[in-house]
């Protein structure tokens, strides 16, 4: 059973550094066929890709966001990590990690909400 | 990365049909057949519907169908159900290595 779940901080604080954990279990980080993305959605809003981590441990960015993101795995730990720096109050949002298989996201874990605010 | 374009709501009645589209550019959707879509109901994460612009995972119903046509995929959804009603998003590959959702449209079954 494939599953991925977000861990992080609720509250951050304007100008902080957010760093988000996505455990998986199910399948291998290591598998040449996917990767994981991080990907948000601020209330009320729609969904907006981050980045993403391939197998081969290549990444990937939105180009709006590249300078504040980072993202990185451990495939021992089953973990994508992605910290982003300077949060400000537009970056309130549920965040999500997503599994790609055949260029879509397939499954998704339950989102944390993670609200920028002094 | 911009944003691809969908309507912001449709709306059908029980037994009925209805098409969502999701336009983009050469870039996006109409460099790729890596068009896919989400269903999402309030408080819930997606759910994956289709996939490579026509594909369905298991377990989603045959009622759920994609297509493309240029720069414009869409989603068709026939039969309606009450419970079809939910936010649906379109995504696509977009060069380098990165992707794209739409706006997102609301799907009200009255």
């Amino acid at each position: 059973q494939v599953t991925l779940k977000e861990s992080g901080p609720v509250l951050v604080r304007p100008t902080e550094t957010l760093t988000l954990t996505c455990t998986v279990s199910g399948f291998s980080l290591s598998n040449p066929r996917m990767g994981v993305s991080w990907i948000r959605q601020p209330p009320g809003k729609a969904l907006e890709w981050l980045a993403h981590i391939f197998s081969t441990d290549e990444k990937s960015y939105s180009t709006s966001l590249k300078s504040r993101l980072t993202i990185s795995k451990d495939t021992s730990k089953s973990q994508v990590v992605l910290t982003m720096t300077n949060m400000d109050p537009v970056d309130t949002a549920t965040y999500y990690c997503a599994r790609i298989l055949n260029w879509g996201f397939d499954y998704w874990g339950q989102g944390t909400l993670v609200t920028v605010s002094s | 990365q911009s944003a691809l374009t969908q309507p912001a709501s449709v709306s059908g009645s029980p037994g009925q049909s209805i098409t969502i589209s999701c336009t983009g550019t050469s870039s996006d959707v109409g460099g790729y057949n890596y068009v896919s879509w989400y269903q999402q109901h309030p408080g819930k994460a997606p759910k994956f519907m289709i996939y490579e612009v026509t594909n369905r995972p298991s377990g989603v119903s045959n009622r759920f169908s994609g297509s493309k046509s240029g720069n414009t995929a869409s989603l068709t959804i026939s039969g309606l159900q009450a419970e079809d009603e939910a936010d649906y998003y379109c995504s696509s590959y977009a060069s380098s290595n990165s992707w794209v959702f739409g706006g997102g449209t609301k799907l009200t079954v009255l």
